[in-house]
C-alpha cells in the first residue's frame, strides 16, 4: 500500500534553513505521471501548497515562496526533499507531503510540526 | 495565481441535515477541482476528485458538482462522524486550496 512519512527537525531558529524529507513506499517516482507535493498548515489555519516534483524531474513552486524553496528527489531511496531558507516564526506549521495522481492529492503523510523560534 | 473562495467559513448543522459548501475560482478551471475532509490532528483525506467523482471507499452521502468557476460540495444527510473542516483545491494552474469550512454539529 501507499505510505508517505515526513521527517526533519521539530525546532529551527529564525534565519536557518529547514530541510524536510518525505520517504514513501508503494509507488515509484520514476513512473510516468507520478508527482509528490509539499503542503503546510500553520496552527489553526488553512492548507497552503508549497512545491511539486514530477516523475520527469519537473519542479514547480508556490509563487509567494519560490525564492526560498528547493525541491528534489532521490528515486533510488524513494525520497523527496524540501529545503526552505531564511525561516521565520510565521513559517511555524505542520508540513505534509502527499502523492499526486491526476491532480488529486490522494495519499498524505501524517505531517511533521516545525516550530521556528529562537 | 488562481484564488479559491470557499463559503461559508463555518457551518453548524444538525444530524440528518443536508449541508452545502461552495467554492468559487477566480478564473475558469474546468473541472480541475477536488474536495478534502480534515479532522483535528489528522492529514486531509481526499473525498471528491475532478469536481464530481467520489473517491473509492467514500460514503455516497458525499457529492460534488460544478465546472468553470462555481463548485458545490454536498453532504446529503449529516452524520456525527462528518464533523471536520472541508477544503476545495484547484489544480488547473499549480495548486491552490480554499480557506476551509469548519463544520460543527448543532
Amino acid at each position: 500500500q501507499v505510505t508517505l512519512k515526513e521527517s526533519g527537525p521539530a525546532l529551527v531558529k529564525p534565519t536557518q534553513t529547514l530541510t524536510l524529507t518525505c520517504t514513501f513506499s508503494g509507488f515509484s517516482l520514476s513512473t510516468s505521471g507520478m508527482r509528490v507535493s509539499w503542503i503546510r498548515q500553520p496552527p489553526g489555519k488553512a492548507l497552503e501548497w508549497l512545491a511539486r516534483i514530477d516523475w520527469d524531474d519537473d519542479k514547480f513552486y508556490s509563487t509567494s515562496l519560490k525564492t526560498r524553496l528547493t525541491i528534489s528527489k532521490d528515486t533510488s531511496k524513494n525520497q523527496v526533499v524540501l529545503t526552505m531558507t531564511n525561516m521565520d516564526p510565521v513559517d511555524t506549521a505542520t508540513y505534509y507531503c502527499a502523492r499526486i495522481l491526476a491532480g488529486a492529492l490522494d495519499y498524505w503523510g501524517q505531517g511533521t510540526l516545525v516550530t521556528v523560534s529562537s | 495565481d488562481i484564488q479559491m473562495t470557499q463559503s461559508p467559513s463555518s457551518l453548524s448543522a444538525s444530524v440528518g441535515d443536508r449541508v452545502t459548501i461552495t467554492c468559487q475560482a477566480s478564473q475558469d478551471i474546468s473541472n480541475y477541482l477536488n474536495w478534502y475532509q480534515q479532522k483535528p490532528g489528522k492529514a486531509p483525506k481526499l473525498l471528491i476528485y475532478d469536481a464530481s467523482n467520489l473517491e473509492t471507499g467514500v460514503p455516497s452521502r458525499f457529492s460534488g458538482s460544478g465546472s468553470g468557476t462555481d463548485f458545490t460540495f454536498t453532504i446529503s444527510s449529516l452524520q456525527p462522524e462528518d464533523i471536520a473542516t472541508y477544503y476545495c483545491q484547484q489544480y488547473d494552474n499549480l495548486i491552490t486550496f480554499g480557506q476551509g469550512t469548519r463544520l460543527e454539529i448543532k
